[in-house]
């Protein structure tokens, strides 16, 4: 089974640009999460969606971070304008119903924003 | 106070020790604990998984559950130099849709 994927790996990009993260969860998978780890702290909760639509979007820091799960697919998240405090390693992570069994993670996206 | 408190480390232990990492946890409802390590550079990856109170035992990993505490421990037997990473407690939250992540216990295994 192909597990989660995401792209890119690394992105470097200045202040005020727009970034789009992509995530392609395992085949079969309703639930799909957005993480980030800031340097030195721990792995922090962006949101949820189950299939299509957003179940918590409680942990998106502001209206610059936008989030889509196209057909209960893959997901975007997309970042504009980017500022310096939104780099770090964003994670993406997907389970099957229930999420009680765990998740696996792809292997995540460097955000660098000079 | 955090949701999930971990001891951030280094831990280091002799290579076929035991390491013992330790988490509590706020949530009085959550139901669902786990364990993921992680590699320097590499995603968190799951290695244990535990609901009821008292120990799941997984090869040389045994997760303790102790609800009434809100504690959760791991422990690596005969810990090897490739157990060296960072390990990250989870904990499912009362609505069983999020899970919440300590910041991690690095280990380091000495050979």
């Amino acid at each position: 089974e192909a597990g989660v994927t995401q792209f890119p790996s690394h992105s470097v990009i200045e202040k005020g640009q727009t970034v789009t993260l992509r995530c392609d969860p395992i085949s079969g998978h309703d639930n799909l999460y957005w993480y980030r780890r800031v340097m030195g702290k721990e792995i922090k909760f962006l949101l949820h969606f189950v299939k299509e639509s957003k179940q918590d979007e409680s942990g998106m820091p502001n209206n610059r971070f936008l989030a889509e799960r196209t057909g209960g697919t893959y997901s975007t998240l997309k970042v504009q304008p980017a500022e310096l405090e939104d780099s770090g390693v964003y994670f993406c992570a997907s389970s099957p119903d229930p999420p009680s069994y765990g998740y696996t993670f792809g292997s995540g996206t460097r955000l660098t924003v000079v | 106070q955090k949701e999930v408190e971990q001891n951030s480390g280094p831990l280091s232990v002799p290579e076929g020790a035991i390491a013992s990492l330790n988490c509590t946890y706020s949530d009085r409802g959550s139901q669902s604990f786990f364990w993921y390590r992680q590699y320097s550079g590499k995603s968190p990856e799951l290695i244990m998984s535990i609901y009821s109170n008292g120990d799941k035992e997984d090869g040389r990993f045994t997760a303790q559950l102790n609800k009434a505490s809100q504690y959760v421990s791991l422990l690596i037997r005969d810990s090897q130099p490739s157990d060296s990473a960072t390990y990250l407690c989870a904990v499912l939250n009362t609505g069983g849709f999020k899970t919440i992540f300590g910041a991690g216990t690095r280990l380091f295994v000495k050979a």
